[in-house]
């Protein structure tokens, strides 16, 4: 079955700064990957459509500045969050997948803590 | 605007008895429902799916029911065991829009010995 790998797990970073997330499919080519983010004993909030080769599409009221994705290849999908704040902190989850379960598969997630 | 509804955020249930996880939709136009199952700090894992054009899709202890004119699916899970303790989402799709997945706000399960 379809693997998406998600790196890293957990982040700590100082408010101001830049964290990069990667988020891999391991045994099939994704030209599509999904970006949620989860807050605290929340539902899963669809952030952004990322395109491989294009431009992502962001959900109304995620701030694309704020939140760069980047889909170099058919395999990798990064989220930057850039100049951290502690309101970003938060569970950060995406997925990919194809065919019949396109879009299904969910990384491990990772969660970040901006301090 | 909240599409994909969970209206009971915890549920507690005795081993070796069904648990029973609801969730009701408000977009007619999803065509294809999930659920997935979720720890703490964790992604979620994919449990069971269902098209609209089926009211029952049944794997192993899990069987997922679709009403579609109440606009209401349910995860049914027997025997329950205490492993399947976790949070239980719901997700729904429209594949008019690609992969994109609306979830509901998630049933917390405890299964107790």
């Amino acid at each position: 079955g379809a693997v998406v790998s998600q790196h890293p797990s957990r982040v700590i970073c100082k408010s101001g700064t830049s964290v990069k997330i990667e988020c891999r499919s391991l045994d099939f080519q994704a030209t599509t990957m999904f970006w949620y983010r989860q807050f605290p004993k929340k539902s899963l909030m669809l952030m952004a459509t990322s395109n491989e080769g294009s431009k992502a599409t962001y959900e109304q009221g995620v701030e694309k500045d704020k939140f760069l994705i980047n889909h170099a290849s058919l395999t990798l999908s990064t989220l930057t969050v850039t100049s951290a704040h502690p309101e970003d902190s938060s569970f950060y989850i995406c997925s990919a997948g194809t065919g019949i379960n396109y879009g299904y598969t969910f990384g491990s997630g990772t969660r970040l803590t901006v301090v | 605007d909240q599409q994909v509804k969970q209206n009971s955020p915890s549920l507690s249930v005795q081993e070796g008895r069904i648990s029973i996880l609801n969730c009701d939709y408000t977009n007619s136009m999803f065509d294809y429902f999930l659920w997935y199952k979720k720890y703490p700090a964790e992604g979620p894992t994919f449990l069971i799916s269902i098209s609209s054009i089926k009211d029952k899709n049944e794997d192993g202890r899990f069987t997922v029911f679709l009403n579609k004119s109440a606009k209401h699916l349910s995860l049914h899970i027997v025997p329950s065991q205490p492993g399947d303790s976790a949070v239980y989402f719901c997700a729904a799709n429209n594949n008019n829009q690609g992969g994109k997945l609306i979830f509901g706000q998630g049933t917390e399960l405890s299964v107790k010995p």
